[in-house]
């Protein structure tokens, strides 16, 4: 089974600052996608960067970007010029391609981001 | 316009009482799921429906049913409810032949007391 550990419960950062959230992951798939999800205190989940695991090329988003290292099974998370409304639950979640079955998210722990001001 | 809309935002109820939670979606999508997220923000697939047919369930006790009437609706019923059903439950709905992500709803807090 696909496992998604995310091992930074909390993280904290100065604002306009640059933070990494880790996250790393088990599969024995080849072709998979990768996505980061945040939850401010609305509690809606809102997706932040998506990776497809065939694209060699890191995925970016103004100013989040990711290191996709698909060898480590590794899948960080960067943050450039953290911002206030950056504060949140940062969730990191793998779905297999394929079929219909394949289609459920399996989500990591989640590590909760501080913007400090 | 919301795409994926549940309804009720928060549900407090008591022990043995039956429920329901329900779902919509506009983006025209060909699977829907329930997910739950327990009182540490782990989240965990419940179920999954493609095309009103139900593609996953994943060892949910049998107090809760999922029906989908349509492609655009996924409800979630509850019965015998129990303390340990508080959580979050999120409805979400993704186009599988896409492979894009999956959009959320914005989660129902059902509390027993």
């Amino acid at each position: 089974a696909q496992t998604v550990t995310q091992s930074q419960p909390e993280m904290s950062v100065q604002e306009a600052e640059t933070v990494t959230l880790s996250c790393t992951y088990d599969t024995s798939e080849s072709d998979y996608y990768l996505f980061w999800y945040k939850q401010p205190p609305s509690r809606q989940m809102i997706l932040v960067i998506r990776q497809e695991a065939y694209k060699q090329q890191n995925a970016t988003e103004n100013r989040f970007s990711v290191n996709f290292q698909k060898a480590a099974k590794s899948f960080s998370l960067k943050i450039s010029d953290s911002q206030l409304g950056d504060a949140a639950m940062y969730f990191c979640a793998y779905r297999r391609t394929g079929n219909k079955g394949a289609q459920k998210l399996v989500f990591g722990q989640g590590t909760r981001l501080t913007i400090n001001p | 316009d919301t795409a994926v809309s549940q309804t009720p935002k928060y549900l407090v109820t008591q022990m043995g009482n039956d429920k329901s939670i329900k779902c919509e979606q506009n983006l025209g999508h060909d699977t829907m799921y329930w997910y739950k997220q327990d009182s540490k923000k782990f989240l965990k697939i419940m179920f999954s429906y493609n095309n009103k047919e139900l593609i996953i369930n994943e060892t949910v006790p049998n107090r809760f049913s999922p029906k989908s009437p349509d492609k655009a609706h996924l409800n979630l019923h509850i019965n015998s409810l129990e303390l340990g059903d508080s959580a979050v439950y999120f409805c979400a709905s993704s186009q599988v032949a896409t492979g894009r992500e999956a959009f959320f709803g914005q989660g129902t807090r059902l509390t027993v007391v």
